[in-house]
Parts: C-alpha cells; structure tokens; sequence
C-alpha cells in the first residue's frame, strides 16, 4: 500500500543548530504538504508544494519538493525553542480522493 | 480563530459505554471530513472518510461497527466508539478541508481515556 516515510524519527538540537527532515513516497505526488504538530495539540498547517523541484521558503523555513515528486523535505536554518514539536509531511491518496496519507514525522527537540 | 471545532477535547469513560465525539466545521461546508487515531509520540493514522450524506469509507483494518461515522449535515461529523474497551484509548482527531486537495483544517482533538 501507499506509504510516506520521514527520516530522522527524532532530533534533539542545540537551539541556533540547523534542522533538516525528509520526506519520502512510496508514490508520485501531486502534492505534499507540511504541517506542524506542537506537543498536546493538533497539526497546523504549513505549506503546500505542487511543481516539481519547487521551493519555497518561510522565513527560517525552507521546503522543497523533489524532481520525480516523490521525495520532500524541510530545513530549518538556525533553530529557536519556538520550533518545537513534530513535522509531518503528507500526500493525497493515490485512489484520488480527499484522504491525505501522514509521513511518520519528525519530532524535533531543540535545547536552550 | 478555529475553522474546525472538535468537542469534547477530553473524556473518560467506563469500559462497555459509547462515547460521541462532534467535528464540526465553522465557516465553510465540509462534504468529506477525515477522522484520524494518534498513539504517544506517533503518526496520525486514517481511520475512516466521513462522507456527508452516504455511508463512511474505512480505511483497512477499521472496524465500522466500533467506530460508527455521521454525517448528517454539510458542517457536522460524528464518530461514537461503541463499547468502549482500554485499548481505545487514544487520541482521535478529524480534519476537513475547503477544496480537495488544498489545506486540511484540524479539530482539536479528543482525548479519550476509558477505565
């Protein structure tokens, strides 16, 4: 079946360290799309890519979506305490319907 | 402020009861909404597409007669866990999005405990 792998599972960082998280489908993609789940609550929305090998940047975010659609990942330059929490990424059903399908995330730590 | 609203946010229950969780969307109608299942520290698993209207899709490995899904009304979704045991303690979480394909708006999640 479908799959949306993410690497590193866990990253525990000095604040001010760099951050990276990829993102890869078993599947070509339409789409990916990022979110943001801080501890206790729900995933917030982040960015949608669409074009292959687009990037696109917020701020100290920087995602990217691979050239054959299928990988994707997201860096963060200079990490603040702000930044804490877990990264998903996440891509449409291949059965074309509404269904987005998870990544396995990415919990980030960052030490103060 | 929220676009989608999920009540309640916590609940413990007794083993053997049903327990009725809302989704509702605020400001835009919704004829699919998704529930998802989160374990500690885990991804967001699909367990099912509210479809307003017709019967829910469950994802494989669901059972529907466990996790019963409404969806009366274009900004209104319901997902009871009937019978609840233990092992059903979890984090349910729904999600709805304005177009297909575009921003996923979440609930802020149920946390059930049963006892």
């Amino acid at each position: 079946g479908q799959q949306v792998m993410q690497i590193p599972q866990y990253q525990h960082v000095q604040e001010g360290e760099d951050f990276t998280t990829y993102c890869n489908s078993s599947t070509t993609l339409s789409n990916i799309q990022w979110y943001k789940q801080r501890p206790g609550g729900h995933p917030v929305f982040l960015i949608q890519l669409v074009k292959s090998g687009e990037v696109k940047k917020q701020k100290r975010l920087t995602f990217q979506f691979g050239e054959a659609k299928k990988n994707s990942s997201l860096h963060i330059t200079a990490t603040q305490t702000t930044d804490v929490g877990t990264y998903f990424c996440a891509g449409p059903g291949v059965d074309s319907s509404y269904k987005l399908i998870f990544g396995s995330g990415t919990r980030l730590l960052v030490r103060p | 402020g929220a676009v989608v609203s999920q009540h309640p946010s916590r609940v413990i229950c007794k083993s053997g009861t049903s327990v009725k969780i809302e989704c509702r969307s605020l400001d835009f109608q919704a004829t699919t909404m998704f529930w998802y299942r989160q374990f500690p520290k885990q991804s967001l698993m699909l367990m099912a597409t509210s479809n307003e209207g017709s019967k829910a899709t469950y994802e494989q490995g669901v059972e529907k007669d466990k996790f019963l899904i409404n969806h009366a009304s274009l900004t209104l979704s319901t997902l009871t866990v009937t019978s609840a045991h233990p092992e059903d303690s979890s984090f349910y979480i729904c999600s709805a999005s304005r177009q297909k394909y575009t921003e996923a708006f979440f609930g802020q999640g149920t946390r059930l405990t049963v006892v």
